[in-house]
């Protein structure tokens, strides 16, 4: 079972444009994390934020977690077409096992 | 130092026969993940090995599905019988840490993409 929902589940956006992509989830976790992959390839991490953190930044990235609302956004700016690919937010559940659950993802589309 | 590797990177299968598709963990990673990704979906987790222990079978779709890491680095999913619906790719993460520990990031292989005819 699918554990985050990635919200909207595709984005078109402009080369230099923002993109803001959300996950939400349902249990409580210890950390959420990002991952990029691209078209047939792996998964790629991007950025980790714990429980107990707001936000982090990494390059590019924003990332902001709200635990009382169960949700995190992640926030790509100036984007560039290489970010095309699809994003997947992953939580592993608080109490639980390492294993990650995975979202549906968003896949993002820039345009030259 | 090289990432995670699997092999094969494609598998073609008819329906009935049995794979064993293989994982190379990152050197002196502890921890050793199989995940199930379907055509437009995240990937579901199958199965984990802390060194050479599985200690979680919870995603395994049936008793078809089959994983050993015997010495605690290489692992295999074996699946026996294949059905249609085992179509998908099929993807390894290993990380350092074990369980307990946060900050578990866990690094991916680049898949084994398997079609059942």
């Amino acid at each position: 079972s699918q554990q985050g929902e990635e919200d909207p589940q595709a984005l078109s956006i402009q080369e230099g444009e923002n993109a803001t992509m959300n996950c939400s989830y349902k249990t409580s976790i210890n950390n959420l994390q990002w991952y990029r992959q691209n078209s047939g390839r792996g998964l790629v991490h991007l950025i980790l934020i714990r429980s107990n953190e707001r936000e982090k930044h990494s390059g590019r990235l924003r990332v902001t977690l709200d635990t009382s609302k169960k949700s995190s956004s992640l926030l790509i700016t100036a984007s560039r077409a290489a970010d095309t690919a699809s994003y997947f937010c992953a939580t592993d559940r608080q109490g639980g096992s390492e294993k990650l659950v995975f979202g549906k993802g968003t896949k993002l589309t820039v345009n030259p | 130092g090289a990432g995670v590797s699997q092999s094969p990177r494609y598998k073609v299968a008819k329906r009935g026969q049995d794979v064993a598709l293989r994982c190379d963990p990152i050197s002196g990673h502890v921890s050793l993940f199989w995940y199930q990704q379907a055509l437009g979906q995240g990937p579901e987790f199958l199965t984990y090995f802390q060194n050479e222990a599985q200690l979680d079978k919870s995603g395994l779709p049936s008793d078809r599905f089959f994983a050993e890491r015997p010495e605690g680095s290489v692992s295999t999913l074996k699946i026996q019988r294949t059905q249609q619906e085992d179509s998908a790719v099929y993807l390894c993460a290993s990380s350092l840490t074990a369980t307990g520990l946060t900050d578990n990031e866990q690094f991916f292989g680049p898949g084994t993409r398997l079609t059942v005819l």
